[in-house]
């Protein structure tokens, strides 16, 4: 069966550092997202992207955040400048068509330290 | 925005018997609502998805239920089985957006 596979799996990072998180969304899919997950809290929407551009963001996708389809086949999500707060579970997820039958990655731990 | 409030935050049954997740919603203009199931470790995976053009929807010991009047949606597993101990979202979604908001989550536990 198709998945979403994102790596690493876990990222440790020194605060202020750059980190790139890397998906590969199901190979026909269109529709990719980043969400996130802290600690025991609710998932998060990011951002959305489509048509090689954003279609939505979140408040917390701010400047510090950016996204890019560097290939065709990755997705990516760069953190610019880490905060201890980035702290979270990082999900990739990808549909076929607009938000229906979502499918997640296994998600990147990401700690600043 | 849309605003999804999900209840129990914890929910601990006997195995054999039936578990129900609540959840509500503020947005009218939702029309898909979503569950996922995430076990530890591991991304959120739908396991059963409802519109708005229906009431209900099944599929084996999982049910969906949908009042659109009052805004609310639930989540009915019957003959809970420990495999099914994991933490539950429920989501809501306009169909023609690019996103979802998920419930806070229920962790639910099977006992033996």
């Amino acid at each position: 069966e198709p998945e979403v596979t994102q790596t690493p799996s876990h990222q440790v990072t020194q605060m202020g550092q750059e980190v790139i998180l890397r998906c590969v969304p199901i190979s026909n899919h269109l529709y990719f997202y980043w969400y996130r997950q802290i600690l025991g809290q609710k998932v998060e929407f990011l951002v959305s992207f489509y048509n090689n551009e954003i279609s939505e963001k979140s408040e917390i996708f701010d400047d510090q955040f950016s996204v890019e389809r560097p290939d065709g086949s990755n997705f990516t999500l760069k953190i610019r400048s880490t905060k201890l707060e980035d702290s979270a579970m990082y999900f990739c997820a990808s549909s076929e068509a607009g938000w229906t039958e979502a499918f997640f990655g296994q998600g990147t731990r990401l700690t600043v330290v | 925005g849309e605003n999804v409030e999900q209840h129990p935050s914890t929910l601990s049954v006997q195995e054999g018997d039936s578990a129900v997740i609540k959840c509500t919603y503020s947005d009218s203009a939702s029309n898909y609502f979503p569950w996922y199931k995430q076990e530890l470790g591991k991304g959120p995976q739908l396991i059963i998805d409802i519109r708005s053009n229906v009431g209900e929807k099944k599929d084996q010991r999982i049910a969906v239920t949908l009042n659109k009047t009052a805004k609310h949606f639930s989540l009915h597993i019957t003959e809970t089985q420990p495999e099914d101990s994991a933490v539950y979202f429920c989501a809501a979604s306009i169909i023609s957006a690019s996103k979802i908001i998920f419930g806070s989550g229920t962790r639910l536990s099977i006992r033996p």
